[in-house]
């Protein structure tokens, strides 16, 4: 299975802030990257495809980049509803896999 | 607008099986795959399977091979997740998840583009 890691696994930060958070695959997976954005008690909601495409109806301050291992997620100026816990994965291979999660958190 | 909206929470004993339902509406139900994940309590996600509604064979995870099965009825687009043999850690929120592909994306990644609200399942004796 491939494996996915993210960091940092949470972090702090204020409104209006840039935000980086880092995936990591086991192996190569080209452009086969989500990110999905969860709230407490929610669904998840897809935020990026293939790596870099906004899903639609996602604000344009979620960008997202990379391809093979190493796949970033930013958020430019951090909004109130941004805080959340968001998550990788990979769809180069069977089983799906996720990453661990980042939680964004009010400083 | 597509929605999935499952069916309720659930309460198990050890070594019994759960079904969850999945109804979907809004768009073609045979056109995408639904598949199901899940999420313990406190942790992150975990792929189980999918189908293609009126396609063979499914998709199952390894991990839950010979205790998990999913179906699909055409006639009330409703997809189904029947676990057995359950345990404690079981003890999760199943969710059903549509998959995509984008006509903007060339590579056929898959997304899961609209989710279900997720079914807590309670394992315990």
């Amino acid at each position: 299975d491939i494996q996915m890691t993210q960091s940092p696994s949470s972090l702090s930060a204020s409104v209006g802030d840039r935000v980086t958070i880092t995936c990591r695959a086991s192996q190569g997976i080209s452009t086969y990257l989500n990110w999905y954005q969860q709230t407490p008690n929610k669904a998840p909601k897809l935020l990026i495809y293939a790596a870099s495409n906004l899903q639609s109806g996602v604000p344009s301050r979620f960008s997202g980049s990379g391809s093979g291992t190493e796949f970033t997620l930013t958020i430019t100026s951090l909004q109130p509803e941004d805080f959340a816990t968001y998550y990788c994965q990979q769809s180069y291979d069977t089983p799906r896999t996720f990453g661990p999660g980042t939680t964004v958190g009010i400083k | 607008q597509v929605q999935l909206v499952q069916s309720g929470a659930e309460v198990r004993s050890p070594g019994s099986s759960v079904r969850v339902s999945c109804k979907a509406s809004g768009d073609s139900f045979t056109n995408y795959p639904i598949d199901w994940v899940r999420q313990a309590p406190g942790q992150g996600f975990e792929w189980m399977g999918g189908k293609l509604p009126n396609f063979d064979p499914t998709n199952y995870a390894q991990k839950f091979q010979g205790r998990i099965t999913i179906t699909a009825d055409e006639s009330t687009s409703t997809a189904y997740m029947e676990l057995s043999s359950l345990r404690s850690e079981d003890t999760a929120v199943y969710f059903c998840a549509r998959v995509s592909t984008h006509d903007d994306d060339s590579s056929g990644n898959e997304a899961f583009d609209y989710w279900g609200v997720g079914t807590l399942v309670i394992v315990s004796s």
